[in-house]
């Protein structure tokens, strides 16, 4: 089964509005991370919010917002505002147990934002 | 914020020759690195996992005679792709973190190969 499931492939916004992009996981650990990073055409991954298991509130970071529903196992980005700049591919990842590991990525939604 | 190099962003080889990639750690000492792999229009695949001063480990499927990983110092780690083939054309990128420090893993800025 895979560990992080974006089921967008790719996602449509106009300018200003907001988006969800969806991302759901599986772990039977009780510690972990998620992560959201944003990979543009450029190819750096670009990390934008993180989110532990044991936060009790969402993660916020400027116009992103992670909406955590831990009991659904799922971690969507919700990016407020959208801007032409914001066009990119974004990429869900978990990172399971203490310390510092490997991230496993999901397969990534492709973001286009129209003037 | 902590910052991961990685050089040469791109590099075009001949069929058979090696290439080596640099990820170095440039403002914090990172005992472990990863690498991953990128196929176009499909996400991250780890390859390894960098360990200074021992020998990497390796993902199933990744041949280690062929991608060979050093782990020399606390800040370099190295990936060279060895008698390149077409077929290991790809981006290739690789990341590190602060055991620390912030949760989040950071990234060097990738090295598209392409090899003909």
């Amino acid at each position: 089964a895979q560990k992080i499931t974006q089921t967008q492939p790719g996602m449509f916004v106009q300018e200003k509005e907001a988006v969800t992009l969806d991302c759901t996981y599986d772990t039977s650990d009780q510690s972990y991370g998620l992560f959201w990073y944003k990979q543009p055409s450029s190819g750096e991954m670009i990390f934008l919010i993180y989110q532990g298991s044991y936060d009790e509130q969402n993660a916020t970071e400027g116009r992103y917002s992670l909406n955590f529903q831990k009991a659904r196992k799922s971690a969507n980005l919700v990016i407020s505002a959208s801007q032409l700049g914001d066009s990119a591919m974004y990429f869900c990842a978990m990172r399971e147990g203490r310390g510092y590991s490997t991230l496993t990525f999901g397969k990534g939604t492709m973001l286009l934002v129209s003037p | 914020g902590a910052v991961v190099s990685q050089h040469p962003s791109r590099v075009i080889c001949k069929s058979g020759t090696s290439v080596k990639i640099e990820c170095r750690s440039l403002d914090f000492q990172a005992t472990t690195m990863f690498w991953y792999r990128q196929f176009p229009k499909q996400s991250l695949m780890l390859m390894a996992t960098s360990n200074e001063g021992s020998k990497a480990t390796y993902e199933q499927g990744v041949e280690k005679d062929k991608f060979l990983i050093n782990h020399a110092s606390l800040t370099l780690s190295t990936l060279t792709v060895t008698s390149a083939h077409p077929e290991d054309s790809s981006f290739y990128i690789c990341s590190a973190g602060r055991a620390d420090g912030p949760a989040e893993a950071f990234f060097g800025q990738g090295t598209r190969l392409t090899v003909v």
